[in-house]
Formats: structure tokens, C-alpha cells, sequence
């Protein structure tokens, strides 16, 4: 298994803010995942993110909303910019371990008033 | 195409029984079938998962049925306790460098004494 922490834990915001999300691994990864997951819904993938190299968006994300940063092998952040009501999930860190595992870290859960 | 569709959305069942949830999937690309539970408050864990060389595999009171021409796998949790009350997600991904992992919708299970 994989030790994955999150800071914060948990937050509320007001709308126009931004809030930065930390990922930190126990070891060294080379891909990070991030995702959302709004209030009872299933997860969707933000971005990809590669040490060394800007991260990768799928549909819907982009950077200005969600850049990302990854200095290292062990550690990532994630910033939700500019928030609105809309942006209220639970935003989780991931890592892949061997060929296929998927692990998760605790989340962030987001509220945006 | 990319879509893995889960039901039931929400499922209870009494102490003791069987809970079955149920995937299909498009993509004749994907390769790996994982199920994570997910607790209140937590990043999904991995719970079990599945390869389409087998039809099933089963880990203690947990097994996935794997039913590669119908493009369907399921879940079923043996002798159901109130420990095992969590959302359940199936997913499915294609090994190519790194795992994308597409999630379905989730399964709210609740056991009942």
C-alpha cells in the first residue's frame, strides 16, 4: 500500500478565493493523479501530473482553474482558483503503485460560500 | 465509449445477506477492473480486482464475477455486515504507461442489523 496525506483536510472558502490542496507521498512516484468529487457523485479526473513537466488536463479542467505544481517525486499541489458555489467537492490525490494499483489519499473536502 | 455504468445506485440489505452490484463498460480496450469502497469521509481504498483472462476471483467475503463477452462484471459481498455500509465504485483502465482509471457512478450500500 501507499501512504498518501492531504492538507487541508477540510475547508470553507469564500466565492473569488483561492485554496491550494497539498499531496505528499511516502515514496517516490512519478505520476500523481488529481481528482474531484462532487457531493454524491462518482470521481473525475482533473489532471495528470509528471515531475518535471506541466500537468496534463482532461476535458473540461483547465490551468488557470486548477493549476498545478509538482516540484518532486513525492509532492504536489493543486489550486482551485477564483471559487464559486460550484467548486464545492471533495478533491483527492492519487498515486499509481506497480502496474495497475490505484491508491487514494483522504481527500479535501471544499465548501465555497 | 469511456463510460462504466454501475447499479444499483443505492442498495440495502439485512445482516447476513448477499450484495450484488453490477458494471458494464464500452471499451474493449480496458484491461483491469478494480472495485474501491469508499467511507464516509475518506478516499476509496481498493478493495479487489479483476484481470479478463479470469472469470472470477474471490478475496474472503468479497468476490468479482468477470463476464468479458457480455462486457459486465459484478460484485458480490458474501455473509453482508454492518462494517461493510460504503459507497462502492467499480472502475475499469487500460495499461498504457499509466493507469487512467474511469469510475462508474457508485452504489450506496447500507447492511441493516
Amino acid at each position: 500500500s501507499a501512504v498518501i496525506s492531504q492538507k487541508p483536510s477540510r475547508d470553507i472558502c469564500q466565492r473569488g478565493t483561492s485554496l491550494t490542496i497539498q499531496c505528499q507521498v511516502d515514496s517516490q512516484v512519478t505520476m500523481m493523479f488529481w481528482y474531484r468529487q462532487q457531493p454524491g457523485q462518482s470521481l473525475t479526473l482533473i489532471a495528470t501530473a509528471n515531475q518535471g513537466s506541466e500537468a496534463t488536463y482532461e476535458s473540461g479542467f483547465v490551468i488557470d482553474k486548477f493549476p498545478i505544481s509538482r516540484p518532486n517525486l513525492t509532492f504536489s499541489t493543486l489550486t482551485v482558483s477564483n471559487m464559486s458555489p460550484e467548486d464545492s467537492s471533495i478533491y483527492l490525490c492519487s498515486i499509481n503503485r506497480g502496474t495497475d494499483t490505484q491508491y487514494f489519499g483522504p481527500g479535501t473536502r471544499l465548501t465555497v460560500l | 465509449q469511456q463510460q462504466v455504468k454501475q447499479s444499483p445506485q443505492s442498495l440495502i440489505v439485512q445482516k447476513g445477506g448477499i450484495s450484488i452490484i453490477n458494471c458494464a463498460y464500452e471499451n474493449t480496450a480496458f484491461d483491469y477492473f478494480p472495485w474501491y469502497q469508499q467511507f464516509p469521509g475518506k478516499g476509496p481504498a481498493l478493495l479487489i480486482a479483476i484481470r479478463p483472462d479470469v472469470s472470477e476471483k474471490k478475496e474472503g467475503r468479497f468476490t468479482i464475477s468477470f463476464n468479458k463477452s457480455a462486457k459486465q462484471f459484478s460484485l458480490h459481498i458474501m455473509d453482508s455486515q454492518p462494517g461493510d455500509s460504503a459507497t462502492y465504485f467499480c472502475a475499469a483502465s487500460s495499461f498504457g504507461g499509466y493507469q487512467k482509471v474511469t469510475f462508474g457512478t457508485g452504489t450506496k450500500l447500507q447492511v441493516i442489523p
